[in-house]
């Protein structure tokens, strides 16, 4: 069976320090990877998606960047973190035209 | 441009009174719905999802949605709330026909009183 695994589960990082938010999949071979964030009061956003090694699609102009070194591998990343880079990061994984399978998220709270 | 309203940040029910979700969605062509719900500390799971086809779609737990064009709705419910039905509930759209790619509304939160 498949499983995503996401981690840390909750991050506290002070302003203009770097982040990185792993998330890996198992069981499964040649995923599509997503990065989401959920800042409060707001809906889930869509950051990054991937459809191959190396492929990184960006959804929204930010400070973030994202990196797939691995097949089921996925990296989110920032070299030095504003305070609105808070809120919960959730990495999905699916196979095309299929439903989601969520990762159980990151808590980020830069301070 | 698709989005998605959810009515209501909270709502709270007694248990095993009806619950009722209210989801508004904007698109320019025909939409893909979903409800997602996320438990205390874990991730998103899917309870249901529209594509074509029957109107009123049926998901996990009990829970359905009935998807309405005139009224551009895509309504939870559940006849009797479970005291384990306490969850933040995620409306969302597609963009296109790309089931990858969702939209979210700013989420529900429920809260079920014994």
């Amino acid at each position: 069976s498949q499983t995503i695994h996401q981690w840390p589960a909750t991050l506290v990082q002070p302003v203009g320090s770097p982040l990185s938010l792993e998330c890996t999949v198992e069981g499964t071979s040649n995923p599509n990877l997503y990065w989401y964030r959920q800042a409060a009061g707001r809906g889930l956003q869509l950051l990054f998606y991937s459809v191959g090694i190396g492929q990184i699609s960006s959804e929204v102009p930010q400070n973030l960047s994202a990196s797939r070194p691995q097949d089921r591998q996925f990296i989110l990343s920032s070299k030095k973190l504003l305070l609105s880079d808070s809120g919960f990061y959730l990495c999905a994984w699916s196979r095309a035209s299929e439903k989601l399978f969520f990762g159980s998220g990151t808590q980020l709270s830069v301070l | 441009a698709q989005s998605v309203t959810q009515l209501g940040s909270h709502v709270s029910v007694s248990e095993g009174a009806l619950v009722l979700l209210r989801c508004n969605y904007s698109s320019s062509v025909p939409p893909y719905l979903f409800w997602y719900v996320q438990y205390p500390n874990q991730g998103l799971q899917l309870l249901l999802k529209y594509t074509t086809g029957a109107t009123l779609v049926k998901g996990i737990n009990g829970f359905e949605a009935e998807f309405k064009k005139s009224e551009t709705s895509f309504h939870l419910t559940k006849p009797s709330a479970h005291m384990s039905d306490a969850a933040e509930y995620f409306c969302a759209v597609t963009r296109g026909y790309n089931t990858d790619k969702l939209i979210f509304g700013t989420g529900t939160r429920l809260q079920v009183f014994p």
